[in-house]
């Protein structure tokens, strides 16, 4: 079974600019989070999805951060425009359905110059 | 609201030797337990969790946890570490009516692990 997919692994940007980042679930698993991963800290929870609906995006900064998972499958997490405390790990994790384990990706690496 | 604690950021130890690494946790409602590995440029992958049952939880890689609810700690141990432990660990908790969603995490603690 393959596991969850990220991509890019690492980005390097200026502040102000744009920056996405994409995931590709395991086949079947209707829940999607977005964690941010800053140095030195556990992983935060940024939005939940359920299939193609939001659950929980209480701890997204809505000003410059979205994030959507049209169909239900793969998600895109964008931040527009990028701040220097934006540098952090970003982790997508997912979820089958009654299942008590979350499964997460390698991570996008992002720096903010 | 839930919240885990990981006192130790870093805990140096000798290959072969025992370890613990430590967690507590407060909440309000009735929890989930879980600890997660993170190697260098990787992903959370998950070590071992407590769900219901029996207090001693065996993982993989030789870990093992005991829940305690009355200090309300979920410590992890390793009767013998090799150099391939060497890695990150994160405390996690779920509360129970969320349905194993919504984990918070601690801050972690940097096992390092050397000959």
């Amino acid at each position: 079974e393959a596991g969850v997919a990220q991509s890019p692994r690492y980005k390097i940007i200026e502040k102000r600019q744009s920056v996405a980042f994409w995931c590709n679930p395991i086949s079947g698993h209707a829940t999607l989070y977005w964690y941010q991963q800053i140095l030195g800290q556990g992983p935060k929870l940024l939005i939940q999805f359920q299939n193609n609906g939001v659950v929980d995006d209480s701890q997204l900064p809505k000003d410059r951060f979205s994030a959507e998972r049209l169909k239900g499958v793969d998600s895109t997490l964008k931040i527009q425009p990028a701040k220097l405390e934006d540098s952090a790990v970003y982790l997508c994790a997912t979820q089958g359905q009654g299942l008590d384990t979350q499964y997460f990706g390698p991570g996008t690496r992002l720096t903010v110059l | 609201a839930q919240s885990v604690t990981q006192l130790d950021s870093q805990v140096p130890v000798f290959e072969e030797a025992p370890v613990e690494l430590r967690c507590n946790y407060s909440s309000s409602v009735s929890v989930y337990l879980f600890w997660y590995v993170q190697y260098p440029n990787q992903g959370l992958q998950l070590l071992l969790k407590y769900l219901s049952g029996s207090t001693l939880v065996k993982g993989i890689n030789g870990f093992e946890a005991e829940f305690n609810k009355s200090q309300t700690s979920f410590h992890l141990r390793k009767p013998s570490v090799h150099i391939s432990d060497t890695a990150e660990y994160f405390c996690a908790v779920s509360a129970m009516n969320t349905g194993f969603q919504k984990l918070v995490f601690g801050t972690g603690t940097r096992l390092l692990v050397s000959p």
